[in-house]
């Protein structure tokens, strides 16, 4: 079966632009979390929906954002960007997002803001 | 706040045995987890622990869990050179939202380097 879709793979932007990103889960899978990977601050949990609902958030400013549609698909909003925004965005899907499911990741989009 | 450290770097010869160790802080994790990210790729999860389980054995792979300490191992037997890759230590944190959510805190990562 399909994997977790991200696109666009790659992305360069200026500052003070705005950023979408997109991400397909697994067919079947409701939970969609987001991830931010930077080399110095890591992996750091940015957003989690189910059903359509935001569930659970990160430490981020409100310039982050996020939706989830009916069919599970989920995008991320970055607006107003900051150099600081450059990084890996990786997405994850799961049937249910419990400690025990397994969570599947995307490639990720790797954003470069100039 | 939680917080998981694992050293950064491990640099092995094919054929030995690799430890990766990691530490965390939240004592009320349910489940910690080790993933695997190869260059350009996501994170592909290679096993998890409950935290009321002390090894867990999957091939070449054992995880050793010290729920006292707060640490968290993971054993590669027979390191092979496609195991070069950075391993994630994870921990699954309960949302404080609410919402019966849980969201994964991860360490830094450690770069295996396997040398032939």
């Amino acid at each position: 079966k399909a994997g977790v879709t991200q696109t666009p793979r790659y992305l360069i932007k200026t500052r003070g632009q705005q950023v979408t990103l997109s991400c397909s889960p697994i067919s079947g899978h409701r939970s969609v979390s987001w991830y931010q990977q930077t080399p110095g601050q890591g992996l750091q949990f940015l957003f989690e929906y189910f059903s359509e609902t935001q569930r659970n958030k990160g430490n981020f400013p409100g310039r982050f954002s996020g939706r989830q549609f009916s069919n599970s698909r989920s995008e991320m909003n970055v607006s107003t960007l900051e150099l600081g925004d450059s990084a890996l965005y990786l997405c994850a899907s799961s049937l249910e997002w419990q400690p025990n499911t397994e969570a599947f990741f995307g490639q990720g989009t790797r954003l470069t803001v100039v | 706040g939680e917080d998981v450290e694992q050293s950064l770097f491990l640099s092995v010869r094919e054929g030995d045995s690799s430890v990766i160790n990691c530490t965390y802080t939240d004592s009320s994790s349910t489940y910690l987890y080790w993933y695997k990210q190869e260059p350009g790729a996501g994170l592909q999860l290679l096993t998890y622990i409950f935290s009321n389980m002390d090894m867990k054995q999957d091939q070449r792979l054992t995880v050793l869990l010290n729920k006292k300490d707060k640490h968290l191992s993971l054993r590669i037997a027979d390191t092979q050179t496609g195991d070069s890759a950075i391993y994630f230590c994870a921990e699954s944190t309960v949302s404080y939202s609410g919402a019966g959510s849980y969201q994964l805190t991860f360490g830094k990562g450690t770069k295996l380097s396997v040398i032939p």
